[in-house]
């Protein structure tokens, strides 16, 4: 009963490097999305996608990469990575892609960057 | 832009006393609201939500939120909390009608429970 399982769990990068986040779910969810949290700001949309080969921008996109070749996987890319970017997070997947669905989290990547 | 708000970032509350979290949203032709809460070093899980219907919603640990479209609330409460209960609670919206698939968070509030 494996759900939404992130890698890795915790990384720490220096500026400028790159590095991509995991994201997979068993639960054959057709919607899968990246939130960002910071102390203060609740949670932030990064990027989603409703289903294999579409993906849409959130609410702070800037400085990341997804794609979605696969129904079970969304991983997400950090192309040049900014001490702006420390962070945790979140993958989140539902089988409702009109938003009346309950989000599955997983556990979260603490990301520093130096 | 639609939006969420949780009026306050944190709320501390003694063992077995009630409590209430509030939440408000903009508001919009229709909407559909939740609560989630997280625990320390986990992701969010949900707690409860609002599709249609009744306007009380419950969850199986005691705590219930009403939607109130005239105020436009949805605050969340339990009658006697417990040191369990210790966690970050948010309130969120999903918009319809405009095509949007995500949903807006509020910002969060801590509860800490005091023995």
């Amino acid at each position: 009963n494996a759900g939404v399982t992130q890698t890795p769990k915790f990384q720490v990068l220096k500026t400028g490097q790159s590095m991509t986040l995991q994201c997979a779910q068993d639960m054959n969810h057709e919607y899968m999305s990246w939130y960002r949290q910071d102390p203060g700001m609740g949670l932030r949309l990064i990027h989603y996608s409703v289903g294999a080969g579409i993906t849409d921008q959130g609410e702070v996109p800037n400085g990341y990469n997804v794609s979605r070749s696969t129904t079970e996987d969304f991983p997400l890319r950090l192309l040049s990575a900014a001490p702006s970017q420390t962070s945790v997070y979140f993958c989140a997947s539902s089988y409702q892609v009109l938003g009346t669905g309950e989000l599955f989290f997983g556990e979260g990547s603490r990301l520093t960057v130096l | 832009a639609q939006s969420v708000t949780q009026l306050d970032s944190q709320v501390p509350v003694f063992e077995e006393a009630p409590v209430e979290l509030r939440c408000n949203y903009s508001s919009s032709v229709s909407v559909y609201l939740f609560w989630y809460v997280q625990y320390p070093n986990q992701g969010l899980q949900l707690l409860l939500k609002y599709l249609s219907g009744s306007t009380l919603v419950e969850s199986i640990n005691g705590f219930e939120a009403e939607f109130n479209k005239s105020q436009t609330s949805f605050h969340l409460r339990k009658p006697s909390v417990h040191i369990s209960d210790t966690a970050e609670y948010f309130c969120a919206g999903t918009y319809s009608g405009a095509g949007s698939y995500q949903l807006t968070f509020g910002k969060g509030t801590k509860l800490s429970v005091i023995p």
